[in-house]
């Protein structure tokens, strides 16, 4: 198993480009979710989708769309970036397992907006 | 309002126990205590978590005081690959894990 999945690793924008960030999972998991973290930072929640056709906003969904694309892919749009948004965007994955909520996380995608 | 608090760093000599504290003063009856660890640039990965009783698995051990204010992380013999940042959080059943800026742990040779 992959676990999770994101694409790409690294991305530099300009300000104003647009842009989606790929996350998969292929632990068959209800949940997905989109972290973002600036340096010295802990996580921010953005957005989450508790099931499939579900999404629901985060601490900082400002500036972001998200797609449920089915029950494996959850993307995460930039439509007009903002050097603001230059972090690392972590995608989560997870499933109800004895009444809690175990999340496992990918390798992170580096963004720069310039 | 920031729900735990956790000491900014501390260090720790391999092969010995780390004891990472946190305290949750606020913690509601059905908030669960998780901790996560994020080594070096890469995704947090999950340790363990617990509601009420001490909770142990191969990774560590969590001890969380009876009346649940305050709760103790214990890494039985750090090694250099335990070298992270931790992070202590409370929540309920929900979707929301709130990461703050957890503890830099250094594990020395």
């Amino acid at each position: 198993n992959a676990g999770v999945t994101q694409t790409p690793k690294f991305q530099v924008l300009k300000t104003g480009q647009s842009m989606t960030l790929q996350c998969a999972q292929d632990m068959n998991h209800n949940s997905m979710y989109w972290y973002r973290q600036d340096p010295g930072m802990g996580l921010r929640l953005i957005y989450y989708s508790a099931s499939e056709g579900t999404t629901d906003k985060g601490e900082v969904p400002n500036g972001y769309n998200v797609s449920r694309l089915n029950k494996r892919e959850f993307s995460l749009r930039l439509e007009s970036a903002a050097p603001s948004q230059t972090s690392v965007y972590f995608c989560a994955s997870s499933e109800v397992a004895s009444g809690t909520y175990e999340q496992y996380f990918g390798p992170g995608t580096r963004l720069t907006v310039t | 309002d920031a729900k735990t608090t956790q000491p900014t760093s501390m260090d720790c000599a391999e092969g010995r126990a780390a004891n990472l504290p946190c305290n949750h003063s606020t913690i509601s009856g059905n908030e669960y205590v998780y901790w996560y660890r994020q080594i070096h640039s890469q995704g947090p990965q999950y340790i363990i978590h617990g509601l009420k009783n001490n909770e142990t698995n191969e990774m560590a051990s969590l001890i969380i005081t009876e009346d649940r204010k305050s709760s103790t992380l214990i890494l039985p013999h750090a090694t250099l690959r335990d070298t992270a940042v931790y992070y202590c959080i409370v929540s309920p059943n929900d979707y929301k894990l709130s990461f703050g800026a957890g503890t830099t742990v250094t594990v020395r040779a």
